[in-house]
């Protein structure tokens, strides 16, 4: 079974901390996403990186960055985190086929920023 | 641009009742289509999915059928189950300016499943 993991369920942090967000998948999925969740507005799009390094920007980039060193790993990082970041973030990941396409979601991770 | 629109929810439904979430879409091109789940606490996972008009997507018990002519893809169950409480998201995806392709969601309708 693919895995895809996040490296908290919850996470707590001060107004301006720089906050970082781990996904780690197992099946060597070249495609990854980071999304967030919010009430009334379903998944958006933050970032997705379809190769180790490349990186380009989803539909709500602003705020965020990412990081895609190797081919397993996609991170997250608030660079000054705000209140407004306060969000269910969730990391997806997804082979290089075509039609049709299939993604696989981690647990995600709750971050409330105070 | 792309988009996807869904049923508000809540929805509340007695064991054994039938089921439909309604789905529309607005894609230039021609689009695949799905349904993702949510469980609590659990991340999504494809429910089912249709990739031209005309096909029938199917798994668990429900259904959906990709209708190009009024770009709808509801999802139905004939007799739902307390196991069926959940979030579920109707998506589409197109091939991206990167040759990838690209998750449209809606906003999701919460199902509640009341013995």
């Amino acid at each position: 079974d693919v895995k895809v993991t996040q490296s908290s369920r919850y996470l707590v942090k001060r107004t301006g901390e720089k906050v970082f967000l781990e996904c780690v998948q197992d099946m060597d999925h070249e495609n990854m996403f980071w999304y967030r969740q919010d009430p009334g507005l379903g998944l958006r799009l933050i970032y997705f990186s379809y190769d180790v390094k490349m990186k380009e920007k989803g539909d709500i980039p602003e705020g965020y960055s990412v990081s895609r060193e190797k081919k397993e790993r996609f991170s997250l990082i608030l660079e000054s985190a705000s209140t407004n970041q306060t969000s269910m973030y969730l990391c997806a990941s997804g082979p290089d086929i075509v039609l049709p396409y299939e993604q696989y979601f981690g647990p995600g991770t709750r971050l409330t920023v105070t | 641009g792309n988009s996807v629109t869904q049923m508000e929810g809540p929805v509340t439904l007695s064991e054994e009742a039938f089921l439909t979430i309604n789905c529309t879409y607005t894609a230039t091109g021609y689009p695949s289509l799905f349904w993702y789940v949510q469980y609590p606490g659990e991340g999504l996972q494809l429910l089912l999915k249709a990739t031209k008009a005309d096909d029938k997507g199917s798994n668990k018990g429900f259904e959906a059928t990709y209708r190009k002519e009024t770009t709808s893809f509801h999802l139905e169950k004939g007799s739902v189950q307390v196991s069926d409480s959940a979030v579920y998201f109707c998506a589409l995806s197109l091939i991206s300016n990167f040759g990838n392709e690209k998750l449209t969601f809606g906003t999701g309708t919460r199902l509640t499943i009341i013995p």
